[in-house]
């Protein structure tokens, strides 16, 4: 099957500082990737929509300036936490759709980046 | 919009116990279900999906009924095994050139030996 891989997968960081995740397709192509946050006891919640080439879609009450989201390849999206607060401590998720083939919604998950701000 | 309700957790079952984890969701058109699957510590996995009204996804022992005429689309299984302890994820996904998916609020599920 489809394999996405996240690195790192547990990042502590100091308050201000900024940190990259980044989320690799690793056997595909996809043209669109996801970002997702995932809340203590609540479900994920998409921050937006990477698009390869072009400018990622943010949802709604995310803040693209805090959250920078680069698609440069067909196989890695990069998710930057910009000037990062306890607040922003979270486990964040990335997935992936093949860009080849009928597409029925299934998405392909990596393992996930437990971020975590002092 | 789209939307997803399943059963608040945590549920609690003996081995070799019946599930039954619910769901039932709001959406425009012809959504895909799907039941994703988090084993502790990891990323979300694909447990088993539907396409249309009335298919039966089914993985694992884990199944599950697209009822279009009940907005529902249940999870079973007749014998859980401790390894079955996890968060259960129901999504809908919609089509019409935008994959986005939506996801209830996951359900934990412990098995206790």
């Amino acid at each position: 099957g489809a394999v996405v891989s996240q690195h790192p997968s547990r990042v502590i960081c100091k308050s201000g500082t900024s940190v990259k995740i980044e989320c690799r397709s690793l056997d595909f192509q996809a043209t669109t990737m996801f970002w997702y946050r995932q809340f203590p006891k609540k479900s994920l919640m998409l921050m937006a929509t990477s698009n390869e080439g072009s400018k990622a879609t943010y949802e709604q009450g995310v803040e693209k300036d805090k959250f920078l989201i680069n698609h440069a390849s067909l196989t890695l999206s990069t998710l930057t936490v910009t000037s990062a607060h306890p607040e922003d401590s979270s486990f964040y998720i990335c997935s992936a759709i093949p860009a080849a083939g009928a597409s029925t919604g299934e998405l392909f998950f990596g393992e996930g980046s437990r971020l975590t701000v002092l | 919009g789209d939307s997803v309700t399943q059963m608040e957790g945590p549920v609690t079952l003996s081995e070799e116990a019946f599930l039954t984890i619910n769901c039932t969701y709001t959406a425009t058109g012809y959504p895909s279900l799907f039941w994703y699957v988090q084993y502790p510590g990891e990323g979300l996995q694909l447990l088993l999906k539907a396409t249309k009204a009335d298919d039966k996804g089914s993985n694992k022992g884990f199944e599950a009924t697209y009822r279009k005429e009940t907005t529902s689309f249940h999870l079973e299984k007749g014998s859980v095994q401790v390894s079955d302890s996890a968060v259960y994820f129901c999504a809908l996904g919609n089509s019409g050139g935008y994959q986005k998916v939506t996801f209830g609020t996951g359900t934990k599920l412990q098995v206790i030996p």
